[in-house]
C-alpha cells in the first residue's frame, strides 16, 4: 500500500524566505508523484509532477520539486516565498502503473507567510 | 472552458435527510472521483468511477452513493446513515495515462 508523510501540519515563513515544505512516500513500485495547492474554500490545483522522467521537477508560480528515490522523497521548494504563496499544500503519490488511477494524498501542509 | 463543476457550493441539511452532490466535467475524462476534506486529514477517497456504469468504494464509502450513467457525470448522495456528513466534498477527474487529477471547486455540506 502506498503512503504519504507531510512533515509539518503549519509552516511559517517571512515574505521573500525560503519556502521548503516536506513529503516523504512509500510505494511498492516506482510512483508518480505530485505537489497541488488549495486556497481557501477551493478545489485543489496542480503545481507539479514527477512521471519518472528528470529528477528536478519545475512547477508553476516558481515552485519545484526534487525526486530523490533513495530518501522515498519530494520536497516542494520556492526561492523566495510571495504573499499570494498561502495557502494548504498537498502531497500525493500514485503508483507508475496508472491502472486504477488512484492518489493517495498526505494530510496537507498549510503554509503562512508574514510581511 | 473545460473544467469540472459542482453545485451547489453551499449546502445545508436537516438529519435523516439525503442530499446528492452534482460534479459534472467537459474533459472527456474516464475517471472521476469523490473526496471528503475534513480540517488536518487531508483528502480521503469515497468512491472512484473507471468507466461508465462502473463504480468502487474508496476508504470512507459507508453513508454514501453514487452512479455513474453518464461519462461526463458523477453525482454523490449523502445519505442519513452517514454519522457525521459536515464537510467539504471535492470531485475530481483524470484521463488516461499521467494519474493526473482535475478538481472541481467544492461543495461544503452543512448539517444543521
Amino acid at each position: 500500500a502506498q503512503s504519504v508523510t507531510q512533515l509539518g501540519s503549519h509552516v511559517s515563513v517571512s515574505e521573500g524566505a525560503l519556502v521548503l515544505l516536506r513529503c516523504n512516500y512509500s510505494s511498492s513500485v516506482p510512483p508518480y508523484l505530485f505537489w497541488y495547492v488549495q486556497y481557501p474554500n477551493q478545489g485543489l490545483q496542480l503545481l507539479l509532477k514527477y512521471t519518472s522522467a528528470a529528477t528536478l521537477v519545475k512547477g508553476i508560480n516558481g515552485f519545484e520539486a526534487e525526486f530523490k528515490k533513495s530518501e522515498t522523497s519530494f520536497h516542494l521548494t520556492k526561492p523566495s516565498a510571495h504573499m499570494s504563496d498561502a495557502a494548504e499544500y498537498f502531497c500525493a503519490v500514485s503508483d507508475s502503473g496508472g491502472s486504477n488511477y488512484k492518489l493517495t494524498f498526505g494530510k496537507g501542509t498549510l503554509l503562512t507567510v508574514n510581511p | 472552458d473545460g473544467g469540472i463543476t459542482q453545485s451547489p457550493k453551499y449546502l445545508f441539511r436537516k438529519e435523516g435527510q439525503n442530499v446528492t452532490l452534482s460534479c459534472e466535467q467537459n474533459l472527456n475524462h474516464d475517471a472521476m472521483y469523490w473526496y471528503r476534506q475534513d480540517p488536518g486529514q487531508g483528502l480521503r477517497l469515497i468512491y472512484y468511477s473507471q468507466i461508465v456504469n462502473d463504480f468502487q468504494k474508496g476508504d470512507i464509502a459507508e453513508g454514501y452513493s453514487v452512479s455513474r450513467e453518464k461519462k461526463e457525470s458523477f453525482p454523490l448522495t449523502v445519505t442519513s446513515a452517514q454519522k457525521n456528513p459536515t464537510a467539504f466534498y471535492l470531485c475530481a477527474s483524470a484521463g488516461t495515462g499521467g494519474n493526473e487529477q482535475f478538481f472541481g471547486p467544492g461543495t461544503r455540506l452543512t448539517v444543521l
